[in-house]
């Protein structure tokens, strides 16, 4: 059983589309995150949630807008994308206070603006 | 704010040789991460430390934390061409942030 998921795998669209990636764990979590590794593979945090709620808002555009409708859950959309939006997109998940709060990464959503 | 230096971003050796990458934190930091990622593919969590002096081996790397010198290491030994990856460090400082380091990447050449 995969731990996180992400899908879709790899995303390819249009300046000014938007777009949602969709995440998922089966932890156990109660927090989540969505990063950001550019074509550096630098890899910067953008937004954290614990039991659904907003912990972590990076400086990010606020074209970006994350949703966690529970919390095996967080979803990202993201509104108008930009050519500089193009990255690996990972979520990961994490236990509070349990197992060291090592974070858990997904597989990353490889998007591509065009 | 915290910021995590790796050193060097870049690291091409031998099979059967040693090396160590090395990863300094700026301020103070209760946690201590590295992650191994392949070309293409997630990160992998390889050692977590959190006290001064925490040593952790696992076959032919091993990382150390000095928590006064804000200073990890990952101790490679005997290198094998599996070992070449992008290896992270990541430091924490309170609940659910992570700051990563640029990232190492490896070779290990035959």
């Amino acid at each position: 059983d995969t731990a996180v998921s992400q899908t879709p795998k790899y995303l390819v669209t249009q300046m000014g589309n938007d777009k949602s990636i969709k995440c998922e764990q089966n932890l156990g979590h109660d927090t989540m995150y969505w990063y950001k590794q550019d074509s550096k593979k630098f890899l910067k945090i953008m937004f954290s949630y614990n039991n659904k709620e907003l912990i972590i808002n990076e400086t990010v555009p606020n074209r970006f807008s994350p949703k966690s409708p529970d919390k095996a859950h967080l979803n990202l959309h993201i509104n108008s994308l930009e050519l500089g939006d193009s990255a690996v997109y990972f979520c990961a998940s994490s236990q509070e206070g349990g197992a060291q709060e090592t974070q858990y990464f997904g597989p990353g959503t490889r998007l591509l603006v065009l | 704010e915290l910021k995590v230096e790796q050193n060097p971003l870049f690291l091409s050796m031998q099979e059967g040789k040693n090396y160590t990458i090395y990863c300094n934190y700026s301020t103070t930091s209760d946690r201590l991460y590295w992650y191994r990622q392949d070309p293409g593919k997630s990160l992998e969590s390889l050692f977590v430390l959190l006290s001064n002096g925490a040593v952790k081996q696992e076959g032919r790397l091993m990382a150390s934390l000095d928590t006064k010198a804000r200073l990890s290491t990952l101790h490679i030994t005997a290198a094998v061409h599996d070992l070449s990856a992008t290896y992270f460090c990541a430091a924490g400082a309170g609940s659910y942030q992570l700051t990563f380091g640029k990232g190492t990447k490896l070779s290990v050449i035959p």
